[in-house]
């Protein structure tokens, strides 16, 4: 049973647009969820995260939003640029230091 | 060197071989992890070590054995794979600050791509 959903397997954005990517969650002892983008041959890098104490949390060009009572949370990227092209995971931790990740959102940010 | 290395990159094996895949973090810190991602699956946590100690075992088979000599280096020993092991093998850090510090942010190696025949 997976307990991070993404279930956009691909988003195609144009440049300057806003690219939003979604996750549900089903486990409500979830407390901390976290963004992660992957280029091809690289590890996850850390985008971005958020406290199930907030519903908001931005950094740069990059928010995410947490609504605790549908389980959902999105993260939004506005203007999209070539280079935010990847694939964006989803990771959600009800314990420190477990991760439960989603099966990833391929983002294609076209000119 | 910096971050999380991991080696092989790549790794081929047959399913009587003995092989290892290595992390190295050099980042400081004192937890590491091993997950394995396979075609249109999540990210699945295989094992963690925090403080050298093994706290987490997600029910892996015991052909995957795992090791950690130190804080900085990682090992997961192979031995009669499947052909359905055959996956992306990640590797990541943390400091593990405890209690009620909230997540700790996972630093990912790029993986060891291994096929199995």
């Amino acid at each position: 049973d997976q307990q991070v959903k993404q279930n956009s397997p691909s988003l195609s954005v144009q440049e300057g647009r806003i690219s939003i990517l979604n996750c549900d969650y089903t486990n409500s002892m979830f407390d901390y969820f976290l963004w992660y983008k992957k280029y091809p041959a690289e590890g996850p890098t850390f985008l971005i995260s958020i406290s199930s104490i907030k519903d908001k949390n931005e950094d740069g060009r990059f928010t995410v939003f947490l609504n605790k009572s549908a389980k959902h949370l999105s993260l939004h990227i506005v203007p999209s640029q070539p280079g935010d092209s990847a694939v964006y995971f989803c990771a959600a931790s009800a314990l420190v230091d477990k991760l439960i990740f989603g099966t990833g959102t391929r983002l294609q940010v076209f000119p | 060197e910096t971050g999380v290395t991991q080696t092989p990159r790549h790794l081929v094996m047959g399913m009587t071989n003995k092989k290892s895949l290595k992390c190295e973090q050099h980042l400081g810190h004192n937890a590491m992890y091993w997950y394995k991602q396979s075609a249109k699956k999540p990210l699945e946590l295989m094992f963690v070590y925090s403080l050298e100690e093994r706290v987490e075992n997600n029910s892996v088979p015991s052909r995957f054995s795992p090791e950690c000599p130190n804080s900085s280096h990682l090992f997961l020993h192979l031995h009669t794979l499947q052909p359905e092991d055959s996956a992306l093998y990640l590797c990541a850090s943390s400091q593990d600050r405890g209690g009620d510090a909230g997540i700790n942010e996972q630093f990912f190696g790029p993986g060891t791509r291994l096929t199995v025949l």
